[in-house]
């Protein structure tokens, strides 16, 4: 069975730093693209960051592009964010998505609440 | 970047009928087109794909169509636990990946 496992999430101020870890089970992990989705609270789905299978190719939507980094870890099953300089509108549920560009599954999502 | 619309935002909908979901691309998409299925406090799950396939263990109520700019998602007789929030997304012209607004499916 297919598990994505985010953490990582918390309270922080904005200007903070935090970062999301996605841990999979249940497949080839080093054989899948994966991403990042993101949704405030109440509103609808935000894709975020896009990582390829050997982790040599990312993409960012642009309000995240220059705060935000995405890797992998192929090794140890896990996909990372690195969230920096966040802000008030970064205030969402984090998913982490396994596909090149439809995903197929998710986990159940980290909060990240940024406020002061 | 290609915007995606979906109407109505809220669909009321008495159960056993067909609820009829609509979502439009500011530019084609040719068949590039994916639904999602999203319950309160739930991740997403992938409805449909390509506009027409359904994606594994959907059931066959689930239908898509369109090509384009204009794509439907049909729920031919809809059942209690098909209540939920709906949304397209758009993998033709990308990053970014763009989905719609939602479209939220209510008990009437």
């Amino acid at each position: 069975e297919v598990q994505l496992v985010e953490s990582g999430g918390g309270l922080l101020q904005p200007g903070g730093s935090l970062r999301l870890s996605c841990a999979a089970s249940g497949f080839t992990f080093s054989s899948y693209e994966m991403n990042w989705v993101r949704q405030a609270p109440g509103k609808g789905l935000e894709w975020v960051s896009y990582t390829s299978s050997s982790g040599n190719t990312i993409y960012y939507a642009d309000s995240v592009k220059g705060r935000f980094t995405s890797s992998r870890d192929n090794a140890k099953n896990s996909l990372y964010l690195q969230m920096n300089s966040l802000r008030a509108e970064d205030t969402a549920v984090y998913y982490c998505a396994r596909g090149l560009d439809t995903f197929d599954s998710w986990g159940q999502g980290t909060l990240v609440t940024v406020s002061s | 970047e290609i915007v995606m619309t979906q109407s109505p935002a809220t669909l009321s909908v008495s159960p056993g009928e067909r609820a009829t979901l609509s979502c439009r691309a500011s530019q084609s998409v040719s068949s590039n087109l994916a639904w999602y299925q999203q319950k309160p406090g739930q991740a997403p799950r992938l409805l449909i794909y390509g506009a027409s396939t359904r994606a594994t263990g959907i059931p066959a109520r689930f239908s898509g169509s369109g090509s384009g700019t204009e794509f439907t998602l049909t729920i031919s007789s809809l059942q209690s636990e098909d209540f939920a929030v709906y949304y397209c997304q758009q993998y033709s012209n990308w990053p970014p990946l763009t989905f719609g607004g939602g479209t939220k499916v209510e008990i009437k």
